[in-house]
């Protein structure tokens, strides 16, 4: 059974750099699966930051692309967020999750199976 | 940017109705790329169908998904108490890769 823990800062200064951790175990990282993060404003909808593979490859959402990078180190089996001149907009609950693709009849799904438990972070001085 | 909207914002419904939840896209989407959520406050969401109509491991028969193109539907055939939550369709393939809709609350009437 796969499992993600997010870690790192609840608050954080306006202006700052927002840095999160997500350790994954009962698995491995270099598995072919990508890991994401999403986040979710307080009383919000979820909102996709982005996704790394093992190899570094990354995609981001084009609205963050500026502000963010996703990292993974593989000998700790983690993924980490930076984001970076964050202003109160940016406080939300941060997820990590697994991307999962599932082929059948020569078709994929994509979604997300394996989720961490959420860490909120507040962007306030 | 393929937006993803829900309808309605809230249901308010009892236990043992059904529960007809609507996600519409602003394009079309592939039915393989179309899933949904449950989430409980203070949980992360919880994976109930992929590929529109495909029930992930675990998740009961009473909840069904159907629809193709841009209209897509979660149907909750008889509600549980545990069933009042929020709901969430995503859908992923255009950029942004993943982009959800904005959910629907299924309340106890």
């Amino acid at each position: 059974q796969v499992q993600l823990q997010e870690s790192g800062p609840g608050l954080v200064k306006p202006s700052g750099t927002l840095s999160l951790t997500c350790a994954v175990s009962g698995g491995s990282i270099s598995s072919s699966n990508w890991w994401s993060w999403i986040r979710q404003p307080p009383g919000k909808g979820l909102e996709w930051i982005g996704e790394i593979y093992h190899s570094g490859s990354t995609n981001y959402n084009p609205s963050l692309k500026s502000r963010v990078t996703i990292s993974v180190d593989k000998s700790k089996n983690q993924f980490s967020l930076k984001l970076s001149s964050v202003t109160a907009a940016d406080t939300a609950v941060y997820y990590c999750a697994r991307k999962w693709r599932y082929c059948s009849g020569g078709s994929c799904s994509y979604y997300f199976d394996y989720w961490g438990q959420g860490t909120l972070v507040t962007v306030s001085s | 940017e393929i937006v993803l909207t829900q309808s309605p914002g809230t249901l308010s419904l009892s236990p043992g109705e059904r529960a007809t939840l609507s996600c519409r896209a602003s394009q079309s989407v592939s039915s393989s790329y179309l899933a949904w959520y449950q989430q409980k406050p203070g949980q992360a969401p919880r994976l109930l169908i992929y590929g529109a109509s495909s029930r992930a491991t675990g998740i009961p028969d009473r909840f069904s998904g159907s629809g193709s193109g841009t209209d897509f539907t979660l149907t909750i055939s008889r509600l549980e108490p545990e069933d009042f939550a929020v709901y969430y369709c995503q859908q992923y393939g255009s950029s942004p890769l993943f982009t959800f809709g904005g959910g629907t609350k299924v309340e106890i009437k």
